[in-house]
């Protein structure tokens, strides 16, 4: 069974601060990795996706993988109150994407 | 661009009684289609992929079916609903590329 693993949280801080999402898989042979954010009563939406070992910065988020210690991450710099909400993660594998159970994120004012 | 639509917006059904849900994509042609479900508070669990037109793969066994009768119509069925299929579904689409994306989902309570 290929999983996705990721704490469910909730996730507290103060705004201005870094939020930091972790994510663990258990199937070597992903080549790609998501992070979607889901808004409470709303669909999934595509925040980043990353393929390769290391960084990859988009404004405000930074995706971080590890192939080797099959890890994933998101950082969250500068968190805002609107960024509150439940993080995905995903990991592609054959022809799908299995997904975490998601980690919610509270930012606070 | 591409859109994903889905409707109903929300579904209040009793247990027993049929489901037909819909979704449909613009701005694209020979999508790939995904049927999620979503319970209160856990992750999304695919239920159904098709890569074309009458090609459905079905991936937990239950009372639901789906079929895909246009090249980017996908419509999720049961003839008898159970109070387990309560959830949000979610149909979404690639193409190309692993990336999915979402339409905005189905709210079906099950009394």
């Amino acid at each position: 069974q290929k999983e996705v693993e990721q704490n469910s949280g909730p996730l507290s801080v103060p705004e201005g601060a870094i939020a930091s999402l972790n994510c663990t898989y258990s199937d070597r042979g992903s080549q790609s990795f998501f992070w979607y954010r889901q808004y409470s009563g709303k669909s999934p939406e595509l925040i980043m996706f990353i393929y390769s070992n290391g960084d990859k910065e988009d404004g405000r988020f930074t995706a971080q993988l590890n192939k080797a210690s099959q890890y994933v991450s998101l950082l969250i710099r500068d968190s805002q109150p609107s960024d509150s909400a439940t993080y995905l993660c995903a990991v592609s594998s054959s022809y799908k994407l299995i997904f975490g159970s998601g980690t919610r994120l509270l930012v606070r004012p | 661009s591409q859109t994903i639509h889905q409707w109903p917006a929300t579904l209040v059904q009793p247990v027993g009684s049929p489901l037909s849900l819909e979704c449909t994509v613009e701005g694209t042609s020979n999508p790939n289609l995904y049927w999620y479900r979503q319970a209160a508070g856990r992750g999304l669990q695919l239920l159904f992929y098709s890569v074309g037109i009458g090609q459905i793969s079905s991936e937990v066994p239950q009372n639901l079916s789906a079929s895909r009768p246009q090249d980017r119509q996908f419509i999720l069925s049961s003839k008898k609903l159970l109070l387990s299929d309560s959830g949000f579904y979610l149909c979404a689409w690639n193409q190309g590329t692993d990336t999915q994306y979402f339409g905005p989902g189905t709210r079906l309570t099950v009394l």
